[in-house]
């Protein structure tokens, strides 16, 4: 049981490049989200979906897509990347609609736009 | 609006002195409050949630609906307990879709 996994851990992109962050669960999660972390901001919601073939936008969506492929995997792609997208980001999963089921959260993929 | 805020970015104390980490937060209704944390190398874990009423790791957090506040305290602190904490609370329509604080990083000396 690896809980929440996460690839790559770490990447570099030049300004305008694109690329798929990739996020699986093992937990048989109906809910999964993307999070990006900030120094001094804490965790923002980019997207999230709420169960298998729905995605809705979470506080910071603009420059990201997702793509949940099917219960277990949601992914996360910059089409044109920006060096405002330099963050690490963390996909979790949970149970949706039980009371008190927390996040379970992946190791992180650390991204640096130059 | 949800609002989750941590006023201290650094709390720096020694080994067995007490800590309370400050969590303020706006929520119309009565929210379900979270704390987080992330220890280093490890991925940010549940730590406590309001609801239960339990003491983790020595820690306990009381929500104050009059201060609109849910502080984590631990009379003693610990090296261990070194970390980056995080206060969170429920965007509207699920508890799983969480708003989380600034954090506030935890330094405990020797």
């Amino acid at each position: 049981n690896a809980g929440v996994t996460q690839t790559p851990k770490f990447q570099v992109l030049k300004t305008g490049q694109s690329m798929t962050l990739q996020c699986a669960q093992d937990m048989n999660h109906n809910s999964m989200y993307w999070y990006r972390q900030d120094p001094g901001m804490g965790l923002r919601l980019i997207y999230y979906s709420a169960s298998e073939g729905t995605t809705d936008k979470g506080e910071v969506p603009n420059g990201y897509n997702v793509s949940r492929l099917n219960k277990r995997e949601f992914s996360l792609r910059l089409e044109s990347a920006a060096p405002s997208q330099t963050s690490v980001y963390f996909c979790a999963s949970g149970l949706q609609g039980a009371d008190n089921s927390p996040l379970h959260f992946g190791n992180g993929t650390r991204l640096t736009v130059t | 609006a949800q609002r989750v805020t941590q006023p201290e970015k650094l709390l720096s104390v020694f080994k067995g002195a007490p800590v309370e980490l400050k969590c303020n937060y706006s929520y119309s209704g009565s929210p379900e409050l979270f704390w987080y944390v992330q220890y280093s190398r490890q991925r940010l874990q549940l730590l406590l949630r309001h609801i239960s009423r339990e003491s983790i790791k020595g820690f306990t957090a009381d929500l104050n609906k009059g201060e609109t506040s849910f502080h984590l305290k631990k009379p003693f602190a610990q090296e261990e307990d070194s970390a980056m904490y995080y206060c969170a609370l429920p965007f509207s329509g699920g508890y799983n879709k969480l708003i989380f604080g600034a954090g506030t990083r935890l330094a405990v000396h020797p």
